[in-house]
């Protein structure tokens, strides 16, 4: 079965700091994607960075990037230089491209970043 | 602006209502994903649409029921509302081939007194 799975419920980080968000996965397709969402207090869904299980290099977008580590299922997102704007809900999520994927993305429970100035 | 468009923005209704959600996915985009965000359950896929037909079937129930049309936008309709199904439903969309990007719209908050 797939499954995403977010540890952290809550976490605090000091402005200017890095942070690391953790997210572990579990599928048997050896081809699929891993995204990150940021969900500020507004509502809605902001996509920050997707990391291919093929993909050579860990993928980078600005301040973001993701520690893919295939070895151990795990692609947790680090936030560089954290700024008051960070604070938000953060979504780990995946989705599989085997015979039987249909494309659907199936998501964490979510971790709560809140940044301290 | 995410390209994705969902109406309403917030509805509250009564238990045993009947309401429909509307989604207009981005220009190109094929499939079009419900997803319902509650405060104790995350994120649950509901169900998928790609070019008219259903694809796949999630934790949906049996009191939703969802369609994409012609022109591909989406309806989800929850009739008999109860006051668990309060909640932030969300419409994304999809391209095809290798553009993997989702794109989520505004959500619709429903609130069930």
């Amino acid at each position: 079965a797939q499954k995403i799975t977010q540890t952290q419920p809550g976490m605090f980080v000091q402005e200017k700091e890095a942070v690391t968000l953790d997210c572990t996965y579990d599928t048997s397709d050896p081809s699929y994607g891993l995204f990150w969402y940021k969900q500020p207090s507004s509502g809605e869904m902001i996509f920050l960075i997707y990391q291919g299980s093929y993909d050579q290099q860990n993928a980078t977008e600005g301040r973001y990037s993701l520690n893919f580590q295939k070895a151990r299922k795990s692609a947790n997102l680090v936030i560089s230089a954290s700024q008051l704007g960070d604070s938000a809900m953060y979504f780990c999520a995946m989705r599989t491209f085997g015979s039987s994927n249909t494309g659907k993305l199936i998501f964490g429970q979510g971790t709560t970043l809140q940044v301290k100035p | 602006d995410s390209g994705v468009t969902q109406t309403p923005k917030h509805l509250i209704t009564a238990t045993g209502q009947r309401v429909t959600l509307r989604c207009s996915p981005r220009s190109g985009d094929l499939s079009v994903y419900w997803y319902q965000q509650s405060l104790d359950q995350g994120l649950q896929f509901l169900i998928q649409y790609y070019n008219g037909e259903e694809r796949a079937k999630g934790n949906i129930l049996e009191r939703f029921s969802a369609q994409q049309f012609p022109d591909l936008h989406s309806e989800l309709n929850l009739s008999s509302l109860e006051l668990g199904d309060s909640a932030l439903y969300f419409c994304a969309s999809s391209g095809t081939g290798a553009n993997y990007g989702y794109t989520f719209g505004s959500g619709t908050r429903l609130t069930v007194v």
